[in-house]
């Protein structure tokens, strides 16, 4: 357990409202990612974050922006929700594996879905 | 983008049987990970590799490393229902520690 938790758990809304998922840490780390989860698809990175006020693009970041002014929260928005961006949302904290590299630590994921 | 090829998408054996899952990709890892996840859960890490040729396992669960680090096999022997999920393989490829999942195997082992 990396101390990971996300709110909400599970979100209904309407197309064209804007959504703000939380992704909050206890650990002090310094790398958090905001995935999606797709059947199909399998995990896809949305942004990342490497620092307080550090962010960049993943590889599906249209329509997404994120912000990270506390080491502990790393926020997701979507500002005009659209049905395609119905998905189960990750949250995950990267350190160094024991056996090197880096491993991922994820947190329990948001069901969202948008109508 | 990194591509990362996961074979099969499903597979459902029966207990005690055995299986090997495969991740394939055209890039060098740096390293890559094991995951599984169940359902309404966020994906748990099983193991990482590190260096070509590598093979770790973990009770029933033996994992290899490719010699060239470009790909990576799962084999599970006397499956139980408890393996049951879904498994990811997720290459780093160094950048930022980020990385490329394959779309993953669904795993189901019935009695």
């Amino acid at each position: 357990d990396a101390g990971i938790t996300q709110s909400p758990r599970h979100k209904v809304t309407e197309t064209g409202t804007p959504v703000t998922l939380r992704c909050h840490q206890t650990e002090n780390h310094r790398y958090m990612y905001w995935y999606r989860q797709d059947p199909g698809h399998g995990l896809r990175l949305i942004h990342y974050s490497y620092g307080v006020k550090d962010t960049d693009k993943g590889e599906v970041s249209d329509g997404y922006s994120v912000s990270r002014s506390k080491t502990e929260d790393f926020l997701l928005t979507l500002e005009s929700a659209t049905s395609s961006q119905t998905s189960v949302y990750f949250c995950a904290i990267s350190e160094p594996g024991l056996a090197g590299g880096r491993t991922q630590y994820f947190g329990p994921g948001t069901r969202l879905l948008v109508l | 983008t990194q591509l990362l090829e996961q074979s099969p998408q499903f597979l459902s054996i029966q207990e005690g049987e055995n299986l090997t899952v495969y991740c394939n990709s055209s890039s060098v890892f740096s390293s890559l990970q094991w995951y599984r996840q169940e359902p309404g859960e966020g994906p748990v890490l099983l193991v990482t590799v590190v260096t070509g040729g590598e093979v770790k396992k973990l009770k029933r669960l033996t994992f290899q490393f490719g010699d060239a680090r470009k790909d990576s096999s799962l084999h599970i022997t006397a499956a139980q229902p408890g393996d049951t999920g879904l498994y990811l393989c997720a290459g780093d490829y160094g950048t930022a520690s980020k990385l490329t999942f394959g779309t993953g195997t669904r795993l189901q082992v019935t009695l």
